[in-house]
């Protein structure tokens, strides 16, 4: 089976401008997370979305959104773009079958720079 | 809140040497234990798991045993190798709605195996 994949890899924008990006999960799976590393804040979870439906979220202000399509593929949108957005923007993917356990499988990112 | 702890590092170790990297949580109810690496420039790989009280996750020599009275859920292996070089993390999945499809990781450390 084809892994998650992100996109695009690298990604360069100045503040006040918004992204998408883009995560393609397992074939099969239907539940995609979100997550933004950074060196000071480490890992942290920004929203979960089942078909289509977002569960859940995390504490990330209102310029970070999401949506998932039928497909199950997902984007994340950040507008007006702050310099402390730049970071490793992550993808997970999951069955979302069991909510217990919840074992993820990861995209390898997307690093946002904001100039 | 849930939330996971683990050990600082870096942590700097010869070939061949026993590794155990030491991660504690606070939890409500019976998470999921994993455990992460990330490789430089790519996205977390899942190397363990353990969903319930004494399960032993292992997996490529790495294991870690769900320690419900210590709540511990210690990584280790019993010789390293220098392709282990990495960031491990250790992260919980919480049960309930509030915890579906988020993962609460600890900081992450690093382990830098030399020959």
């Amino acid at each position: 089976k084809a892994g998650v994949t992100q996109t695009p890899r690298y990604l360069i924008k100045t503040r006040g401008q918004q992204v998408t990006l883009s995560c393609s999960p397992i074939s099969g799976h239907r539940s995609v997370s979100w997550y933004q590393q950074t060196p000071g804040q480490g890992l942290q979870f920004l929203f979960e979305y089942f078909s289509e439906t977002q569960r859940n979220k995390g504490n990330f202000p209102g310029r970070f959104s999401g949506r998932q399509f039928s497909n199950s593929r997902s984007e994340m949108n950040v507008s007006t773009l702050e310099l402390g957005d730049s970071a490793l923007y992550l993808c997970a993917s999951s069955p979302g079958r069991d909510r217990g356990i919840n074992e993820q499988f990861f995209g390898p990112g997307t690093r946002l720079t904001v100039l | 809140g849930n939330s996971v702890t683990q050990m600082e590092g870096p942590v700097t170790l010869s070939e061949e040497a026993f590794l155990t990297i030491n991660c504690t949580y606070t939890a409500t109810g019976y998470p999921s234990l994993f455990w992460y690496v990330q490789y430089p420039g790519e996205g977390l790989q899942l190397l363990l798991k353990a969903t319930k009280a004494d399960d032993k996750g292992s997996n490529k020599g790495f294991e870690a045993t769900y320690r419900k009275e210590t709540t511990s859920f210690h990584l280790e292996k019993g010789s390293v190798q220098v392709s282990d070089s990495a960031v491990y993390f250790c992260a919980l999945s919480g049960r309930g709605s509030s915890n579906t499809g988020k993962l609460i990781f600890g900081q992450g450390t690093t382990l830098q195996v030399k020959p």
